[in-house]
């Protein structure tokens, strides 16, 4: 059981937009941690996507997008690519300064 | 450019150690913490600590403690992290990453990058 919440899956149409959702609690990104995100595509390392809740690395295109609010925090993809279909995850860190993930979302483009 | 190049697939048996290495390059490796995660097949990534490569202090997750050790060689820009007593359910991709915080700035950074990654498989 993962101290950030993410959901199983989602899924969405080439084009559409897609969010994904991190939810942790006052120990964590409510704390006022940052929010990370990750993209893991299949049988590769995680790459960053997404840092310090909503700053997106060079060469990461401007279709994601990433939000905190709370204890909460959001991945957002719009103009959804095949290429997108990937594992993702969020990260934070709790009052003990241990690094903390989601459970990862898998994105499937239909 | 900044890379990390982990060592090569390991198969052990129940009880036995393992110890993977991180050979860091393209920036100055005693001036960034090195994290290590990992993840079991088809599961999701599980953060296991830190190493300063400065000063070689470390910081375990409390699952961890005891049972994992975390080194480096600065000479040849190298980190290691050694697990023992491993069972079935430690099968897994190892990964260093390193964080973006310079050492003395914080611990709670991003991961950026990470190394390719280091099957260790443990069976009977």
């Amino acid at each position: 059981q993962s101290v950030l919440t993410q959901p199983p899956s989602v899924s969405g149409a080439p084009g559409q937009r897609v969010t994904i959702s991190c939810t942790g609690s006052s120990s964590n990104i409510g704390a006022g941690y940052d929010v990370h995100w990750y993209q893991q595509l299949p049988g590769t390392a995680p790459k960053l996507l997404i840092y310090g809740n909503s700053n997106r690395p060079s060469g990461v295109p401007d279709r994601f997008s990433g939000s905190k609010s709370g204890t909460s925090a959001s991945l957002a993809i719009t103009g959804l690519q095949a290429e997108d279909e990937a594992d993702y995850y969020c990260q934070s860190y709790d009052s003990s300064l241990s690094a903390r993930f989601g459970g990862g979302t898998k994105l499937t483009v239909l | 450019q900044v890379q990390l190049v982990q060592s090569g697939a390991e198969v052990k048996k129940p009880g036995a150690s393992v110890k993977v290495s991180c050979k860091a390059s393209g920036y100055t490796f005693t001036g960034y913490y090195m994290h290590w995660v990992r993840q079991a097949p088809g599961q999701g990534l599980e953060w296991m600590g830190w190493i300063n490569p400065n000063s070689g202090g470390t910081n375990y997750a409390q699952k961890f403690q005891g049972w994992v050790t975390m080194t480096r060689d600065t000479s040849i820009s190298t980190a290691y992290m050694e697990l023992s007593r491993l069972r079935s359910d430690d099968t897994a991709v190892y990964y260093c990453a390193r964080t973006n915080l310079p050492v003395g700035t914080g611990t709670t950074g991003w991961f950026d990058p990470w190394g390719q990654g280091t099957l260790v498989t443990v069976s009977s």
